[in-house]
């Protein structure tokens, strides 16, 4: 089955600085790579995504990249602000019809 | 548009009671539906996924069943709570297009004492 990586567990920045958290996953036939944002408290909300016959893809200060050979994906947010202060999560989907898997979470950290 | 909906907030259960958790989704029809616990500082561990009534998949052995008698009805339940029962659960749906991009509910807080 699908096992998804993330990288660092935690991360802290400064205010205006980029942050960048690594996801590598397993199975080469996954097609379907989304981040989400949980806030304390709340549930994990969809902030980007990304599927398997894109290489890259930006909305805002936020962008993901799928490198589909090494089987990896990241999420890059720019000039972070104090509210991206969560807990960001990946997963990878093998096929539709079939459940996310999780990576386990990075907790960012921005100081301002 | 949709909106997921799950109670109660918080809940506070001894050892060895019942539980009933609740999740409904407006707005769309026939969706996907999942149950998740997040243990404290853990990631999320896929419980249950229906894509139908009465139809319940279940992905790891536990103390906790599922069941969905409506379209849009999501339960989630146990006979006899443990303490590990202690955890965030999230309810989320999907839909059968190809996206199939997968939103949460607000969650629900148990503690098991």
């Amino acid at each position: 089955g699908e096992n998804v990586e993330q990288h660092p567990s935690t991360l802290s920045v400064q205010e205006g600085d980029s942050a960048v958290i690594k996801c590598t996953y397993s199975d080469s036939a996954s097609n379907y790579f989304p981040w989400y944002k949980q806030e304390l408290g709340k549930g994990p909300q969809l902030i980007i995504d990304i599927r398997s016959n894109v290489g890259e893809k930006k909305d805002q200060r936020i962008a993901v990249t799928l490198n589909k050979t090494a089987k990896h994906f990241s999420l890059h947010i720019t000039e972070t602000q104090p509210e991206d202060s969560a807990v960001y999560f990946c997963a990878a989907r093998h096929q539709a019809g079939t459940a996310l898997i999780f990576g386990k979470g990075t907790t960012l950290s921005v100081s301002s | 548009s949709q909106t997921i909906h799950q109670w109660p907030a918080t809940l506070v259960q001894p050892v060895g009671s019942p539980l009933s958790l609740e999740c409904t989704v407006e707005g769309t029809s026939n969706p996907n539906l999942y149950w998740y616990r997040q243990a404290a500082g853990r990631g999320l561990q896929l419980l249950f996924y229906s894509v139908g009534i009465g139809q319940i998949s279940s992905e790891v052995p536990q103390n906790l069943s599922a069941s969905r008698p409506q379209d849009r009805q999501f339960i989630l339940s146990s006979k006899k709570l443990l303490l590990s029962d202690s955890g965030f659960y999230l309810c989320a749906w999907s839909t059968d297009a190809p996206r199939e991009t997968q939103y949460f509910g607000p969650g629900t807080r148990l503690l098991v004492l």
